[in-house]
């Protein structure tokens, strides 16, 4: 069985360009989770998409954003890049709202 | 304030020294904590879920236990391959999950 699968692996892209990262979950899984992992903290949590909703949201600006689509793949956007912006964004996903997480094994996105 | 606290930041064990890692919490309306190992460069990997206090889980050389403030993962007799870093996870009400920054465990042969 495929895991949480995430592309790209690595982005590069400068500041006040706009970067998407993609990511499929565990075929039967339809909650998502995105999570952003800095140098030194812990993950922070983004968003949550569950049946193409989005559930809950973490404490980032709106230019974090995102969507889930019908086959519970999800997108997340990040508008106007700023340098502190670079970090691993992790994906995971899980059977049902509130169950085991299961994670991919990141984007590593640098902001030049 | 939903928070976790890992101690310590780092640990250096020789192999078969055992030791315990510090999983600190306070949210509201817990729901599970989860124990995951992260190996550089890649996502965390699940280990294992308590839900209540006094509640143990092992696998392996790993044992977590959960009291109502705190759990300890305990590493006995540790092996250079176990060297990763060990995040700790709590649910809390909403579903929402609050990450620890974690302890980077490394055992040296």
């Amino acid at each position: 069985e495929a895991g949480v699968t995430q592309s790209p692996t690595h982005l590069i892209k400068t500041r006040g360009q706009q970067a998407t990262l993609r990511c499929s979950p565990i075929s039967g899984h339809t909650s998502v989770y995105w999570y952003q992992q800095a140098l030194g903290l812990g993950l922070q949590f983004l968003l949550w998409y569950d049946e193409g909703e989005e559930r809950n949201r973490g404490n980032f600006p709106p230019r974090f954003s995102g969507r889930q689509f019908p086959n519970y793949s999800s997108e997340l956007n990040v508008n106007a890049l700023e340098l502190e912006d670079s970090a691993l964004y992790l994906c995971a996903s899980s059977l049902e709202p509130g169950g085991k997480l299961f994670f991919g094994s990141g984007t590593q996105l640098s902001v030049l | 304030e939903d928070q976790v606290t890992q101690s310590p930041e780092a640990l250096r064990l020789q192999e078969g020294e055992s030791s315990s890692l510090n999983c600190s919490y306070t949210v509201s309306g817990l729901r599970g904590l989860f124990w995951y190992r992260q190996d550089p460069g890649k996502g965390p990997e699940f280990l294992f879920t308590l839900y209540s206090a006094g509640e143990e889980k092992e696998k392996e050389r790993l044992k977590a236990t959960l009291t109502k403030k705190e759990s300890f993962l305990h590493i006995t007799a540790p092996k250079p391959e176990d060297s990763a870093t060990y995040l700790c996870a709590v649910q809390a009400a909403g579903n929402q999950f609050y990450f620890g920054t974690g302890t980077s465990l490394t055992v040296i042969p």
